[in-house]
């Protein structure tokens, strides 16, 4: 079964640093990319980036770029999105989903498999 | 703000049929692919249509999709009370450099 792991929810201060995590399983890791989505409380998707596990090759949103970084070990077929300081404005749930098809065709991406989410609650 | 326009809520009766439509511009729907998911409360986003109109494995054909020059519309026929939840419309938008998400629609069986 293919499927998308995340690692579990986190509660952390202002400032501190976050890295949380996706591992993939049932399918060729580095063959996919892997997107990143935030969601607010209460709020709608947003797509903060994409990652290559296989090249590291990766966009950004430009509402992300500089704000978080994409990474993978594919070594244990996981992908990470990494924060260096909080902000109590990134309390949010973030997904990852795997891009449908190995290539990245910007005009026909779509995600087919999605991760179950890990909750981000920044709070001092 | 999501520069693809959702109406935020739609209802109808068991059995019947809704429309959901997602608006842009040419930089977004117009020259490229759309694909709808759907946020069941509590759940992760799913896939359901992919290439304007195409259906992943396993969903159900009472899913539709279609697009039509900057807008683009899901249907569901044989509304089921299961099919309460949020509907997202996505497309790369050339402008931003961003694959970007519509706002969101509420689907609502009465």
């Amino acid at each position: 079964e293919v499927q998308l792991v995340q690692s579990g929810a986190e509660m952390k201060k202002p400032g501190e640093s976050l890295k949380i995590s996706c591992r993939g399983s049932g399918y060729s890791f580095t063959s996919y990319w892997i997107g990143w989505v935030r969601q607010m409380p209460g709020k709608g998707l947003e797509w903060m980036g994409i990652f290559h596990p296989g090249d590291s090759d990766s966009r950004y949103s430009p509402s992300f770029k500089g704000q978080v970084t994409m990474s993978a070990d594919k070594s244990i077929s996981t992908a990470y999105l990494q924060w260096s300081s909080l902000k109590a404005s990134d309390t949010a749930m973030y997904y990852c989903a795997r891009q449908l098809g190995g290539s990245l065709s910007l005009g026909r991406i779509s995600f087919d498999v999605w991760g179950p989410g890990t909750r981000v609650t920044i709070s001092s | 703000q999501s520069v693809l326009t959702q109406p935020p809520s739609v209802s109808a009766a068991p059995g019947q049929k809704v429309t959901i439509s997602c608006s842009g511009t040419s930089s977004r729907i117009e020259n490229n692919s759309v694909s709808w998911y759907q946020e069941l409360p509590g759940t992760a986003p799913n896939l359901l249509i992919f290439d304007n109109h195409k259906r992943p494995s396993g969903i159900p054909d009472r899913f539709s999709g279609s697009k039509s020059g900057t807008s683009a519309t899901l249907g569901i026929t044989g509304l089921q009370t299961g099919d309460e939840a949020d509907y997202y419309c996505g497309t790369w938008d050339a402008s931003l450099s961003s694959f970007v998400f519509g706002t969101g629609t509420k689907v609502t069986v009465l």
